[in-house]
């Protein structure tokens, strides 16, 4: 089983649409839950952390179910400006913050 | 606001020379890493380090690699006999203080290896 597993899309919507990512991780003791964002060819850039509570910031909002080992992100009203992939990245359970990353899930919003 | 740089932004090296890549991270940072991108897959952890060693290496990070902190604003990755399948981008990363914040991603070094 892959340590972080999404769905690799694409999903294409249009502007204005709701969308929703799902992960999964396979390490039960991963301690810190991130969503980050790809353009193409370029850096990750930290999207939003994921709490236990859920989280939300502006049309994002992240949710995770420790249970289930399940993380999400649903974003609202869509952009063209959120074409991009997104990957569902978790901590390792030892010390040191590696960064566990999924293959990501590419979002292209159309006019 | 500060940001992680890394040099340079491409690079193009014949297989077995050795390359040098440079990052330089936030400079309130204490925790740095590299991570490596091969084209089409996905960002994979090559080595964390913190207080002048590493603390951790994955088994992407053989004895062809090596990390180093020169000075104290630096922070390389060596190759010394590259191989074809080394091409990939590049990505240096730091952290705050505390293990468990946020990582920060420069703009990455692609490198090509012929």
């Amino acid at each position: 089983r892959k340590e972080v597993e999404q769905d690799p899309g694409p999903f294409n919507v249009p502007e204005g649409a709701t969308v929703a990512f799902n992960c999964t991780y396979s390490n039960s003791a991963s301690q810190s839950f991130f969503w980050y964002r790809q353009d193409c060819r370029k850096e990750p850039k930290l999207l939003m952390s994921v709490y236990s509570s859920g989280n939300e910031d502006g049309r994002f909002t992240a949710q995770l179910n420790r249970a289930s080992q399940y993380i999400s992100l649903l974003i609202r009203d869509s952009k063209l400006s959120d074409s991009a992939t997104y990957l569902c990245v978790v901590t390792s359970s030892g010390g040191y913050n590696k960064l566990i990353f999924g293959a990501g899930t590419r979002l292209a919003v159309h006019p | 606001e500060p940001e992680v740089t890394q040099t340079p932004s491409h690079q193009v090296t014949q297989m077995g020379q050795e390359v040098i890549l440079r990052c330089v991270p936030i400079s309130n940072h204490l925790y740095f890493y590299w991570y490596r991108q091969i084209l089409g897959q996905k960002v994979e952890f090559l080595v964390s380090f913190y207080n002048n060693e590493i603390s951790e290496k994955s088994e992407i990070f053989d004895d062809q690699f090596s990390v180093e902190r020169p000075d104290g604003s630096n922070f390389t990755l060596k190759i010394r006999s590259t191989k074809l399948e080394d091409s990939a981008m590049y990505f240096c990363a730091s952290s705050p203080s505390q293990g468990w914040e946020t990582q920060y991603f420069g703009p990455g070094t692609r490198l090509l290896v012929l």
